[in-house]
């Protein structure tokens, strides 16, 4: 079984100040972990993931997530916050066989940004 | 084409009513997922399909919901008799059987709102 839980359903940072939205997963392998962008109206873009390769990855828009596996942990954080940043986040795990994988979301948190 | 194709944006029934959502997957992506979104909250995985294949439905309701892919056609997933809970959004994503297998690529989503 696998699942995320996602800390915090909103945040609020000041534009400009630093993004930390925090996802815990459990998963009996090793697993691939996902963060993706809901903007208003729209589906998910995939911020970023991490595949078993190197534990800080880097996505687009200047967001970065951690691996880490002692604390199960894939927070996602942004140095400076823009407003364009004010949107939905949603943490994934997967576990993939072969070519299929099956994918779990977290509920969600959402970000605001104060100007 | 190169993004996943919804339709329609909008869906509105009475309950009792049919549905009857339509997605296009990017052209040679092997694998289609249904997701629903209640309340904008965490995303519900229905089924997946491989090709016209169903590969997982563990998240079907069967008794009201059923879902198609077939050769040369838009997939679908059909609700019989809709009832008011099952008011959401639903997603369409499809990915690729080899390269980037793990990336998911959303549709932008069918609202459908039973009244």
């Amino acid at each position: 079984a696998q699942s995320v839980t996602q800390l915090g359903s909103h945040v609020s940072v000041s534009e400009g100040a630093l993004v930390l939205l925090r996802c815990n997963y459990s998963s009996s392998v090793p697993p691939y972990l996902f963060w993706y962008v809901q903007y208003p109206n729209q589906g998910l873009q995939l911020l970023l993931k991490y595949t078993s390769a190197a534990t800080l990855v880097k996505g687009i828009n200047g967001f970065e997530a951690e691996f880490k596996k002692s604390e199960t942990s894939f927070h996602l954080t942004k140095p400076s916050a823009h407003m364009s940043d004010a949107a939905e986040y949603f943490c994934a795990v997967s576990r993939t066989s072969g070519g299929y994988q099956k994918v779990t979301f977290g509920t969600g948190t959402k970000l605001q940004v104060i100007p | 084409g190169e993004e996943v194709a919804q339709t329609p944006k909008h869906l509105v029934r009475g309950e009792g009513q049919k549905a009857k959502l339509y997605c296009a997957p990017i052209k040679g992506h092997s694998y289609v997922f249904w997701y629903q979104q209640v309340l904008k909250n965490e995303f519900k995985f229905l089924i997946s399909f491989q090709n016209e294949n169903v590969f997982d439905e563990t998240g079907m309701p069967k008794e009201r919901f059923s879902a198609k892919c077939l050769p040369n056609s838009p997939c679908s997933l059909e609700i019989q008799a809709t009832k008011l809970e099952d008011s959401a959004v639903y997603f369409c994503a499809s990915s690729q059987l080899t390269g980037e297998k793990e990336k998911l690529f959303f549709g932008s989503g069918t609202q459908l709102s039973v009244l």
